[in-house]
């Protein structure tokens, strides 16, 4: 069974600019998340998607945005690109809102904003 | 604000050393709580997870914790460590209401076991 694959790997941009990241869930799973870790901090959660939706949302400004698709993956954006969010943004999915919040995390995409 | 607090950054051992890491949260209702492992190189995986039932719940590669509501304690515990499991270790707590769907993690402790 194929895990949450995420892309790029790595992405460098410079400030100001824009950065779009991709995930695809495990098959079956429909709920989709997203964590920053930066160094320092740990993970801090981003955003949450379920069948479509936004479903929660951390303490982050309204640059950093995204959306789920039909086929449940999801891309998130962060605009107007700042050096402090160079960092390794995480993606993670579950089986949706059974209850059970068990999510699966892929390897990451790695942000560097010079 | 619901937080996850462990209290050690860096934990050096030696093999067959005894383990237990600390993991305190601050939220008073119901929660699920997790440990999750970063192997060098590798990403996060699930080690363990409480969500009711028997506190002392059992984890992958002879790993256990124990949930101690009274203390908010969700601590992590092997008997005996190998270099493999030289790791990065996050607690993680989840609860219902408004904050569905959120893990809070802990700042995560690093695990170096000497061969």
């Amino acid at each position: 069974e194929a895990g949450v694959t995420q892309s790029p790997t790595h992405l460098i941009k410079t400030r100001g600019q824009q950065a779009t990241l991709r995930c695809s869930p495990i098959s079956g799973h429909t709920s989709v998340y997203w964590y920053q870790q930066a160094l320092g901090l740990g993970l801090q959660f981003l955003l949450w998607y379920d069948e479509g939706e936004e479903r929660n949302r951390g303490n982050f400004p309204p640059r950093f945005s995204g959306r789920q698709f039909p086929n449940y993956s999801s891309e998130l954006n962060v605009n107007a690109l700042e050096l402090e969010d160079s960092a390794l943004y995480l993606c993670a999915s579950s089986e949706g809102q059974s209850g059970a919040n068990v999510l699966t995390f892929g390897a990451g995409s790695r942000l560097t904003v010079l | 604000a619901q937080s996850v607090s462990q209290h050690n950054h860096h934990v050096i051992l030696s093999e067959a050393a005894s383990l237990e890491l600390g993991c305190n949260y601050s939220y008073g209702g119901t929660v699920n709580l997790f440990w999750y492992v970063q192997y060098p190189g590798q990403h996060l995986q699930l080690l363990l997870k409480y969500f009711s039932g028997d506190p002392l719940v059992k984890g992958i590669k002879g790993f256990e914790a124990e949930f101690i509501k009274s203390k908010f304690s969700f601590n992590l515990r092997k008997p005996s460590v190998q270099w493999s499991d030289t790791a990065e270790y996050f607690c993680a707590v989840g609860r219902g209401g408004t904050s569905y769907g959120k893990l809070t993690f802990g700042q995560g402790t690093i695990l170096t076991v000497h061969p």
